[in-house]
């Protein structure tokens, strides 16, 4: 079956540093993945989804320069956190689609970032 | 606008009793999906089911079931003699075509021994 794999699954950063967050298909190409965020104890808020070699499309209230998608092949999409901040800490999970295909949108582990 | 509610934030029961958790969506689209995931302690998302807005049809998947009523916009799953391994969040999720997951807010269910 599809599988994604994330990496790190957990980090701790300090503050003001940038974390940078693997997404990748391992089995099929993605040419479209989704970064989701969740807070504790809360749902998954769609980020932004990212098309291979195309800019990201962020929802409203996401912060572009602040959480740096990069596509750049069908089987990889990374997250950078730049200048990471307490208020950042979160649980990051990403997500791809086949392409062509409505699926059950595999997810990757996740990522629990926590910035001191 | 797609909006997912799952009007439970939280269910207990003990070994072997059935538990049903609903799910209302809201949507324009005649075309869309809907989901259910089950994410354990340890925070992976299992997929569980896919549903289009075509098929209304019941199913069963061994201890689960999902009943989708167009009629009342919802789609609500039932755990039968649940598990302690079932003690997990469950988030039932909207998508029209674009690939795009709206979540409910969760329901977290602790199932005691």
């Amino acid at each position: 079956g599809a599988v994604v794999s994330q990496h790190p699954s957990r980090v701790i950063c300090k503050s003001g540093t940038s974390v940078k967050i693997e997404c990748r298909s391992l089995d099929f190409q993605a040419t479209t993945m989704f970064w989701y965020r969740q807070f504790p104890k809360q749902s998954l808020m769609l980020m932004a989804t990212s098309n291979e070699g195309s800019k990201a499309t962020y929802e409203q209230g996401v912060e572009k320069d602040k959480f740096l998608i990069n596509h750049a092949s069908l089987t990889l999409s990374t997250l950078t956190v730049t200048s990471a901040h307490p208020e950042d800490s979160s649980f990051y999970i990403c997500s791809a689609a086949r392409q062509g295909a409505n699926y059950g949108y595999t997810f990757g582990s996740g990522t629990r970032l926590t910035v001191v | 606008a797609q909006k997912v509610t799952q009007a439970q934030t939280e269910i207990s029961v003990v070994e072997k009793e059935d538990v049903t958790l609903d799910c209302v969506y809201e949507t324009r689209d005649t075309t869309y999906y809907l989901f259910w995931y089950k994410q354990p302690p340890s925070g992976e998302l299992v997929f569980l089911i896919r549903r289009n807005s075509f098929d209304e049809q019941n199913e069963i998947s061994g201890r689960y079931s999902w009943n989708f009523q167009k009629s009342t916009s919802s789609f609500n799953f039932t755990i039968t003699a649940s598990q302690v391994v079932d003690s997990a969040v469950y988030f039932c999720a909207l998508s029209f075509n674009d690939y795009k997951l709206s979540f409910g807010a969760g329901t977290t269910v602790t199932v005691r021994a």
